[in-house]
């Protein structure tokens, strides 16, 4: 079992719509949890930060983590065309020599809103 | 904005042959790291660099090398190309807990 699942989609949806991304984790003692957003040729961009369970939110997007259920969302309002983009969701426990975090990504999800 | 460069934007190489990537940041972090993207696998940790000079390997280490000679460049050398190491690469910075991404190198091996 991978210890970061995510549906790659691809996911394609109207205008206006409400998106659900998701992935499921198998390690337990993940504590930091993000989501990346990667245009096409990019490098992948920092969206949403969480510590923990609960939700954050910010603008159109929320962020939510169930450390119960080893499941974490994004969850993009009133889409645009130009939310266009792979998801990346990501994770972290462990410490690395000398204090920084490592990250385990799922493969990413790819999302079109069509206009 | 975390001002990361990368050099070269894209590379085609021959088997057998070395290749260096540069990574060049101006905010000064202590944290680099070198990942790459695969279709089917997604972003890999290959090395990362916690101050010059003090390097560590990551998931898929094999095959690259990993110098930090002062705190604004961490450079990715692959000694002999091959065609496995046909991929993305991205360069990224750590700022707290929050891991920022270059813009990416396209390396094609032939």
């Amino acid at each position: 079992q991978k210890e970061v699942e995510q549906d790659p989609g691809p996911l394609s949806v109207p205008e206006g719509a409400i998106v659900s991304l998701n992935c499921t984790y198998s390690n337990s003692a993940f504590q930091y949890f993000m989501w990346y957003r990667q245009y096409s040729r990019k490098g992948p961009e920092l969206l949403m930060y969480t510590y923990s369970s609960g939700n954050k939110e910010d603008g159109r997007f929320t962020a939510q983590v169930d450390k119960s259920s080893k499941y974490i969302s994004l969850f993009i309002r009133d889409s645009q065309p130009s939310d266009s983009a792979t998801y990346l969701c990501a994770m972290s426990v462990e410490k690395t020599q000398g204090g920084s975090e490592k990250l385990v990504f799922g493969k990413g999800t790819k999302l079109t809103v069509n206009p | 904005d975390a001002g990361i460069t990368q050099s070269p934007r894209h590379k085609v190489t021959e088997t057998g042959t070395p290749v260096t990537l540069r990574c060049h940041q101006t905010e000064n972090h202590r944290y680099m790291y070198w990942y790459r993207q695969d279709p089917g696998h997604g972003l890999r940790l290959i090395h990362y660099s916690y101050g010059v000079k003090d390097t560590d390997k990551g998931e898929v280490s094999d095959g690259y090398s990993v110098s930090r000679s002062k705190t604004e460049d961490f450079l990715l050398t692959l000694e002999s190309a091959t065609s496995s190491q046909t991929s993305v690469y991205f360069c990224a910075i750590a700022r707290g807990n929050e891991q920022y991404f270059g813009p990416g190198t396209r390396l094609t091996v032939t």
